[in-house]
């Protein structure tokens, strides 16, 4: 079975200061892992994900995660966050043979002016 | 990728009725779901709808509350039934192909039960 730990329910930060947001996963099997962000009153929308190949995965906004597997962890990190950013980001994983994700809690990022 | 509709965007209801929210897709996906997303709380998946046949529920729902049709590739509808304050949440409808694939979600449906 996989499970998705994100351990932070709300990230609060100045803008343009940098953020990361945790996210650790569980699985016997190879995975595939999703940054999605929901703005308010708006559905889920991707941010980047991780297939294989290099571990360090670029989306867009300027978001970035790092794929560790000794670690089981997929962290999502931005150099400077912007008021706009402030949202629900949820870490979802889908582990091998399975075609439905597992998300986390979710994280609400809270940027200050 | 996919556009996905879905309404409506959000009601109130009362107690003992129910509600159909539409998800329209703007093109043909084999795989449609349904999930709940309660304040604090992941999204849990209800159930996956299938075409032609009966939707496949997830251990904690059943069809009797959950009511789903899925008459074509491109729409599908999920009926809360019989409501309860419980049953306040965000009801968001995904299609997804699987495996290296994204989902995409719909707008949300925020329903509240008084």
């Amino acid at each position: 079975a996989q499970s998705v730990t994100q351990l932070d329910s709300q990230v609060p930060v100045f803008e343009e200061a940098p953020v990361e947001l945790r996210c650790n996963y569980s699985s016997s099997v190879s995975v595939y892992l999703f940054w999605y962000v929901q703005y308010p009153n708006q559905g889920l929308q991707l941010l980047l994900k991780y297939l294989s190949g290099s571990t360090l995965v670029k989306g867009i906004n300027g978001f970035e995660a790092e794929f560790n597997k000794s670690q089981t962890s997929f962290h999502l990190r931005k150099p400077s966050v912007h008021i706009s950013d402030t949202a629900e980001y949820f870490c979802a994983v889908i582990a091998g043979g399975s075609y439905i994700p597992t998300f986390g809690r979710g994280t609400s990022l809270i940027v200050h002016p | 990728s996919a556009v996905i509709s879905q309404k409506p965007s959000r009601d109130i209801c009362q107690r003992g009725t129910s509600l159909t929210i539409q998800c329209q897709v703007d093109s043909q996906v084999t795989m449609m779901f349904w999930y709940r997303q309660q304040p604090g709380q992941s999204l849990t998946l209800i159930a996956t709808a299938n075409q032609g046949s009966e939707a496949t529920y997830e251990s904690g729902f059943v069809i009797d509350k959950f009511p789903i049709s899925r008459p074509n590739l491109t729409f599908s509808t999920l009926t809360v039934s019989n409501m309860s304050p419980e049953d306040s949440s965000i009801y968001l409808c995904s299609v997804d192909e699987g495996g290296d694939t994204e989902a995409f979600f719909g707008q949300g449906t925020r329903l509240t039960v008084v």
